[in-house]
């Protein structure tokens, strides 16, 4: 069965510092894809990035940047120069390739910068 | 604009009485699912559809109904609301298969049952 374990509830940071957030994962699946949700206040769920298993480069998108380690089974997500716009729920999720396409969730994590 | 449209936003019943949740999205995805958010558990899948007629359950589907005669359509159904069934829930569509498609969310709804 597939897990994914979002350890940390809630973080707190000052405006402007660096923050990761940890994804770790479960699956006896060899082809799997994962995934970042951001939940803002408002409550919808924006897609932030997807990644496949084969694909083990790094990625970095402005002020953001994930670091997927199969060896570790995690996916793990830092926001650079963090702004009080980054305040928000942080989802990690798996799905596997085919089929029901479902995404398995991790529990969130809730991200506060500070002013 | 590609979009998923759930309605209402927000829904106050109470037990028992039968509720529509709508989902409509504009992407021509063969592919739609249904999941609920709770504090603590994350989100997790009800319902789901590969395509026209074709629909399955999730983790968590006791209580609900679904279908999908539309394809561009897939309406939650209570027929019996309960408390526990209080929640946010939200709709997404996907193309399946496909490297380039991300699963899209509507904006949710929240359901409150007394």
């Amino acid at each position: 069965a597939q897990k994914v374990t979002q350890a940390q509830t809630e973080i707190s940071v000052v405006e402007k510092e660096d923050v990761t957030l940890d994804c770790v994962y479960e699956t006896r699946d060899t082809t799997y894809y994962l995934f970042w949700y951001k939940q803002p206040p408002s409550g919808e769920l924006v897609f932030l990035i997807r990644r496949n298993s084969f694909d083990e480069q790094n990625e970095i998108s402005g002020r953001y940047s994930w670091n997927f380690q199969k060896s570790t089974s995690s996916f793990n997500f830092t926001i650079t120069a963090s702004q009080v716009v980054d305040s928000a729920v942080y989802f990690c999720a798996l799905s596997e390739d085919f089929g029901n396409e479902k995404l398995t969730f991790g529990t969130g994590t809730r991200l506060t910068i500070i002013p | 604009e590609a979009q998923v449209t759930q309605n209402p936003r927000y829904l106050i019943t109470v037990t028992g009485k039968k509720l529509t949740v709508t989902c409509s999205q504009n992407m021509n995805h063969e592919y739609m699912s249904w999941y609920r958010q709770d504090p603590g558990l994350g989100l997790r899948q009800i319902y789901y559809s590969m395509n026209v007629e074709v629909t399955d359950k999730g983790d968590v589907p006791e209580g609900y109904k679904v279908s999908r005669k539309e394809k561009r359509n897939f309406p939650l159904i209570l027929e019996s609301p309960s408390p526990n069934q209080t929640s946010l829930y939200f709709c997404a569509s996907s193309r399946p298969r496909d490297r380039n498609s991300p699963l899209h969310f509507g904006n949710g709804t929240r359901l409150t049952v007394t």
